[in-house]
């Protein structure tokens, strides 16, 4: 079974720091990877797909199959990255629908 | 273009009663979802529709129904509310699906639910 895995729940740093975001996952197909990300008091929107191979905001994210990995990453971090931020996964060719997992969510604090 | 809305907001039920959230969209998506979301976990998919006329269900579907009468409505109905309905609940939607790529999905802003 797809199963997406964020092993902090809470992770902070401070401003211009480096920020990496662990994402892992587990399936058998061939995998599509998304960040989505969660402003507060906003809605839940998608920062990045590993299809796209872009930067955004300043962030990056490498699909690793080797090692079933999809870690989120920026050089520099600012207070506005503050926010909770999804790894999802879905099936490319397969039933969209039943093949769309979320990990659960690592909320970054950056600190002044 | 709104996006995905959703109403109510907040609500509070109690145990055995029955509510409808709703959720409409204007992107002219195919492709809608219901999310349920529990504190320190992730979405869990309830129910989907891949157009009008069609749903099926995901992974936690008991206790709730849906219906796709039209592409841009996807309301998800609670027949009688238990407390372990208590959650955060997400509409989204996204254009479909292909070989080599998934359209990414377009969210809500979530209707709190408490079930007391």
């Amino acid at each position: 079974a797809q199963r997406v895995t964020q092993p902090e729940k809470l992770l902070s740093v401070f401003k211009g720091a480096p920020v990496e975001l662990k994402c892992n996952y587990s399936y058998s197909g061939s995998p599509e990877l998304f960040w989505y990300v969660q402003y507060s008091r906003q809605r839940l929107q998608l920062l990045l797909r590993h299809i796209s191979r872009e930067s955004i905001k300043g962030f990056t994210a490498d699909l690793n199959k080797g090692e079933t990995s999809f870690h989120l990453k920026k050089p520099f971090a600012q207070e506005e990255d503050s926010a909770m931020y999804y790894c999802a996964l879905s099936g490319l060719g397969s039933n969209y629908g039943q093949n769309f997992v979320f990990g659960p969510g690592t909320r970054l604090s950056v600190l002044p | 273009n709104a996006g995905v809305t959703q109403t109510p907001k907040f609500r509070i039920l109690k145990i055995g009663q029955s509510m409808t959230l709703q959720c409409t969209q204007d992107m002219n998506h195919n492709y809608m979802y219901w999310y349920r979301q529990d504190p320190g976990m992730g979405l869990k998919l309830i129910y989907y529709s891949v157009g009008a006329g069609i749903t099926d269900k995901g992974e936690v579907p008991n206790g709730y129904n849906v219906s796709r009468s039209t592409t841009e409505d996807f309301p998800l109905r609670l027949e009688l509310a238990a407390p372990s309905q208590t959650s955060v609940y997400f509409c989204a939607s996204s254009k479909g699906t292909g070989e080599k790529s998934n359209q990414p999905q377009h969210f809500g802003d979530g209707t709190r639910l408490s079930i007391l």
